[in-house]
């Protein structure tokens, strides 16, 4: 099946540190989605992207639709411990209700 | 709205127990997913429907039955139990087929 290759991770960082993760694939996809993860909580949506090459922000967090259609990037600024769980991109091909999922970057944050 | 809604929460089963997960949403949307989650690997697509009376396999169908008589719930059953189906379930519903899913709280299922 499709494949997206998302990274890092993990990660571990200070607070107030900027974050940045990425996706990537050898697909291309229609659309592109960030969703953040609680423990014992489902996905919840944080940003989704249509077009390439269209940069979206949501607060503090920023993500962009690559201009190849085959990679996106997440970012947070200035993390708070709220931050913590795991993020996952998603991506969906053509006109296809399914969509592939990254495995996730597990973000921690040291107060 | 109470968005996605996913019963029970947890569960135990022995292996070959049969047993249905239950999904809802009052958000009047078409397309519904099922989704297993487990360590290391994302979430992988195991049925989805794109409107009442029509489901089609996802990514890893076996084992798992689905039904879709309304818009609004979209069970999924298993048959036989087995330990690898031991995962966190999840649904999900989006309003078309463009655009972003919302999803439920899970279902953690062990099967021993």
């Amino acid at each position: 099946g499709q494949q997206l290759n998302q990274s890092p991770q993990s990660m571990f960082i200070q607070e107030g540190e900027d974050v940045s993760m990425n996706c990537t694939s050898s697909s291309i996809f229609n659309t592109w989605l960030w969703y953040k993860q609680d423990p014992g909580e489902g996905p919840v949506l944080l940003i989704a992207l249509y077009k390439a090459g269209e940069l979206t922000s949501n607060g503090r967090l920023t993500a962009q639709f690559g201009i190849t259609r085959k990679d996106s990037f997440l970012n947070i600024s200035a993390s708070i411990p709220s931050d913590v769980g795991i993020y996952f991109c998603a991506g969906r091909l053509g006109g296809a209700q399914k969509l592939v999922f990254g495995q996730g970057t597990r973000l921690t944050i040291n107060p | 709205n109470a968005g996605v809604t996913q019963t029970p929460k947890f569960q135990v089963l022995k292996t070959g127990q049969s047993m249905t997960l239950q999904c809802a949403q009052d958000m009047n949307h078409e397309y519904m997913s099922w989704y297993r989650q487990d360590p290391g690997m994302g979430l992988r697509l195991i049925h989805y429907s794109v409107g009442a009376g029509i489901t089609d396999q996802g990514e890893v169908p076996n084992g798992y039955n689905v039904s879709r008589s309304t818009t609004e719930d979209f069970p999924l059953r298993l048959l036989s139990a087995a330990p690898s189906q031991t995962s966190v379930y999840f649904c999900a519903s989006s309003r078309d087929r463009a655009k972003e899913q919302y999803f439920g709280p899970g279902t953690r299922l062990t099967v021993t």
